[in-house]
């Protein structure tokens, strides 16, 4: 069964630092999307892609926080420089479009921890 | 932002017994999903249930909505040890979204064997 991956799974950084998560979604899946998750609480999404194009970055703190899919395919999240504050699970997952809804598969996640 | 607010945020019980979660939100859906998270890793899509439909049933879930009061709750029957896990409802809002997904903070299940 097709999954999506993410690496690395666990990143220690320190803060000031610059950190990179990346994500390969299912193949043929054309809707990629960046969640945060804070400990205790439910996912929050970063960031959504259309094939190449961000469709959805309301809640991106893009002063710090980069995300691309160059070729449509797979995507990079970063953050420079990271804060403390950034510490949490970053879920990656993608979705293809169903009898006009879309359900989301996702990775396992990059457990980021800022020190 | 989360629209979602889930209840309870923890619930224990013993194998065989039925687990309830409720869900409630705001704004107007095109769908409601429920996702299952095991301790640290991602999350597993369960159950999907459109505007229109009312009730949905797949192996031992059952899910209801309530448009009219904003509401779904997710039935597990008969559960086991293994479906302790943290459980989240997700809105689709309607209009050109591409699946965007707005989740609540979750029920704690822990299924005692």
């Amino acid at each position: 069964e097709a999954e999506v991956a993410q690496s690395p799974r666990y990143k220690i950084t320190e803060k000031s630092q610059a950190v990179a998560f990346w994500c390969d979604p299912i193949s043929g899946h054309a809707t990629l999307y960046w969640y945060r998750q804070i400990l205790g609480q439910g996912p929050e999404l970063l960031v959504q892609f259309q094939d190449e194009s961000v469709v959805d970055d309301s809640q991106l703190p893009k002063d710090r926080f980069s995300a691309e899919r160059l070729k449509g395919v797979d995507s990079t999240l970063k953050i420079q420089p990271a804060e403390l504050g950034d510490s949490a699970m970053y879920l990656c997952a993608s979705s293809l479009r169903r009898q006009g809804a879309y359900e989301q598969y996702f990775g396992p996640g990059t457990r980021l921890t800022v020190t | 932002s989360q629209q979602g607010e889930e209840d309870p945020q923890a619930l224990s019980i013993q194998e065989g017994e039925n687990a309830t979660m409720n869900c409630s939100y705001k704004t107007s859906i095109n769908n409601l999903q429920w996702y299952r998270q095991n301790s640290g890793r991602g999350l597993v899509h369960l159950i999907l249930i459109r505007s229109n439909e009312r009730e949905k049933h797949s192996g031992r879930l059952r899910v209801t909505l309530d448009t009219s009061k904003k509401s779904s709750s997710l039935l597990i029957t008969a559960s086991r040890a293994a479906d302790t896990a943290s459980y989240f409802c997700a809105t689709a809002p309607g209009g050109t979204s591409y699946g965007k997904l707005t989740f609540g903070q979750g029920t704690i299940l822990t299924v005692h064997p």
